[in-house]
């Protein structure tokens, strides 16, 4: 798959475990964005990375902890989360110099039990 | 910050009818309003996107309207078709730095029946 990869895919976990969710841009952008999209609310902007340093954190809870090692990887670390953290978490990235376009990966579906 | 209100959250339409979806934004300083189209199950995807200093932009049955003086975007899609059923969202973002930040409207599910 070319573009925005996410894994895993699917992750259930139980709130005293700690999980990691991997995204991987193919495009050469230099912009990366985690989003959380739950049944029936907008999408929400989580964190903004810009060439690996993050730009924004929007009052996020300290139990999601995100790393940008490099312009094309994005993880975001789980840890003690709670039941309504359960939602599709989206990667976007996009590129600053020539356009805004954010294109979005396929997302992880993550149920907390 | 931001808020983006989009209308109406379901909208159901008779194959080759138009549909028309709806935002408002409260921040005068966004200057980028992009529509994505999110398909059951798959990623969010931009169909049409606007900037401020256009008020209107085509795109084959797809069109978005910016009224800034207002503070309200519309989509516009004509002779709609099943595939076109689908959760739509539209957004609002402006530049604080080098990265855009997107704040998305609640989604519009549109139905389009045969």
């Amino acid at each position: 798959e070319t573009g925005v990869t996410q894994t895993p895919r699917h992750l259930v976990m139980g709130m005293t475990n700690k999980k990691s969710l991997k995204c991987e841009q193919h495009l050469g952008h230099n912009a990366m964005y985690w989003y959380k999209q739950s049944a029936k609310k907008p999408l929400e902007l989580m964190f903004v990375y810009n060439f690996k340093e993050q730009t924004e954190n929007n009052s996020v809870p300290s139990r999601f902890s995100p790393e940008c090692p490099n312009s094309s990887h994005l993880f975001l670390h789980l840890h003690t989360l709670q039941p309504e953290d359960s939602a599709l978490y989206l990667c976007a990235s996009s590129t600053t110099e020539t356009g805004d376009t954010q294109y979005f990966g396929p997302g992880t579906r993550l149920t907390v039990l | 910050g931001e808020n983006v209100e989009q209308h109406p959250s379901t909208l159901s339409v008779q194959e080759g009818d138009s549909a028309v979806i709806k935002c408002t934004y409260s921040d005068s300083a966004s200057n980028y309003f992009p529509w994505y189209k999110q398909e059951l199950g798959k990623r969010p995807q931009l169909i049409i996107d606007i900037r401020s200093n256009v008020g209107e932009k085509k795109d084959q049955r797809i069109a978005v309207t910016l009224n800034k003086t207002a503070k309200h975007f519309s989509l516009h899609i004509t002779e709609t078709q099943p595939e076109d059923s689908a959760v739509y969202f539209c957004a609002a973002s402006w530049v604080p730095g080098s990265a855009r930040q997107l704040t998305f409207g609640s989604g519009t599910q549109l139905t389009v029946l045969p």
